[in-house]
């Protein structure tokens, strides 16, 4: 079984803190991507990334960055946090395919900052 | 603009009886549709997919419903059970890049 695992469950950071989210799969899926979830508005994307050092923005890219330095590992990067950034984050992995299964996510991090 | 919604926000059901969970979408040019299922503190799962070539495809206990004329999507859930219980979202694939645009979900609920 695919097996995306995110560094922590659960994160309480303040305004202005640097904030490292980190992904990693073990399928050598090719496709990771970078979502937060909020009550109402389903799931958006941030950032993705189609393979090793490259990226794409996704619908909501403000204020964050990614770094994919190797295939297995995709993070997510908080410059300065902010309240509204309080969110429920969720990694995913994907095949190059476009068919098969979608997206295999991760147990996500619930992002609190104060 | 492009959107994927979902026509009922909470749906109760009884236990034992078939669940049917509806979506809408907006992108014509969508060609793939996934659904997901998440349960309390986990992320989303997969559950079942359908190609636009198709009208229904169906797992187990499972079958997803598509309607290109009006884009409507559906899930139905036979015979549920209490372990159904979870917030479900339909999804589409832009395509390209295996992006998807997410609905917002449907929370079912089951009474015993």
């Amino acid at each position: 079984d695919v097996k995306v695992t995110q560094s922590s469950r659960y994160l309480v950071k303040r305004t202005g803190e640097k904030v490292f989210l980190e992904c990693v799969q073990d399928m050598d899926h090719e496709n990771m991507f970078w979502y937060r979830q909020d009550p109402g508005l389903g799931l958006r994307l941030i950032y993705f990334s189609y393979d090793v050092k490259m990226k794409e923005k996704g619908d909501i890219p403000e204020g964050y960055s990614v770094s994919r330095e190797k295939k297995e590992r995709f993070s997510l990067i908080l410059e300065s946090a902010s309240t509204n950034q309080t969110s429920m984050y969720l990694c995913a992995s994907t095949l190059g395919d476009r068919g098969g299964e979608g997206q295999f996510f991760g147990p996500g991090t619930r992002l609190t900052v104060l | 603009g492009e959107s994927v919604g979902l026509h009922l926000p909470t749906l109760s059901v009884q236990e034992g009886d078939n669940s049917i969970i509806n979506c809408a979408y907006s992108n014509s040019a969508s060609d793939y549709f996934i659904w997901y299922k998440q349960e309390s503190g986990k992320g989303p799962q997969f559950i079942i997919d359908i190609r636009s070539n198709m009208d229904k495809r169906q797992g187990q206990r499972v079958t997803v419903l598509l309607n290109k004329t009006v884009k409507h999507l559906s899930l139905q859930i036979a015979a549920t059970q209490p372990g159904d219980s979870a917030v479900y979202f339909c999804a589409e694939n832009r395509g390209s890049n295996y992006q998807l645009i997410w609905g917002a979900g449907t929370k079912l609920i089951i009474k015993p």
